[in-house]
């Protein structure tokens, strides 16, 4: 089974303040992407990445940038935190254009901005 | 653009079934996704369609209409356990591999 890993599964983080969440996977998928998930909302895309040194933007990106330093792993970084980033945040990886649609995710960060 | 619409929510009764119905625009479409998502966990992924028609997978079934762009789950011989959030998601050949949800339907089974 694939599996996609997130850290941290909390975080608490000032107005202001620099927030980085970590993504990890071992599928060795192209593709990952980032949503976050607020009621009412369903997911939103933020930021996702076709491969080692590939970001792309999704449909909300202001206020967040993405880093996929190497297969394995894609960061979303929050340079300068603000309460209404504050939602529960999935990783997920998948090769969609590779004929499987499926996407794995990971089991959410949940960020409170106070 | 890209919209994909669902609604809320849904509830129907134990032993029956439920239709999640799902709608969307686009100007590339390549596929749609359904995902299953209980509460407090991640999106886990059901069926995905390209083609039109009904495609049964036993529990699940999906159909896909994309000349009026429109899909529905259906579940059947609902259990308490089938109770929990349903998305559907929109491959856009335009775009990439970029995915797009709709906001999920909650689906409640009583008894």
């Amino acid at each position: 089974e694939a599996a996609v890993t997130q850290s941290p599964r909390n975080k608490v983080a000032v107005t202001g303040g620099k927030v980085t969440l970590s993504c990890n996977q071992t599928n060795n998928h192209n593709n990952m992407y980032w949503y976050r998930q607020d009621t009412g909302h369903g997911l939103r895309l933020i930021h996702y990445s076709y491969g080692a040194g590939s970001t792309e933007k999704g449909d909300i990106p202001d206020g967040y940038k993405a880093s996929r330093p190497s297969q394995e792993n894609f960061s979303l970084i929050l340079e300068l935190a603000t309460p209404s980033q504050t939602s529960v945040y999935f990783c997920a990886s998948g090769d969609v254009r590779g004929g499987n649609e499926r996407l794995f995710f990971g089991h959410g960060t949940k960020l409170s901005v106070l | 653009g890209q919209g994909v619409e669902q609604p809320a929510k849904l509830m129907s009764v134990e032993g029956t079934f439920a239709r999640v119905n799902c709608t969307y625009s686009t100007s590339g479409f390549n596929g749609l996704s359904w995902y299953q998502q209980r509460e407090g966990q991640a999106p886990v992924f059901l069926s995905y369609v390209v083609l039109d028609g009904l495609k049964d997978s036993g529990h699940f079934s999906t159909f896909l209409s994309r000349s009026n762009g429109y899909s529905y789950l259906l579940l059947t011989e609902l259990q308490i356990k089938d109770s929990a959030s349903y998305l559907c998601a929109v491959l856009n050949n335009n775009a990439g591999a970029k995915l797009t949800f709709g906001g999920g339907t909650r689906l409640t089974v009583r008894p």
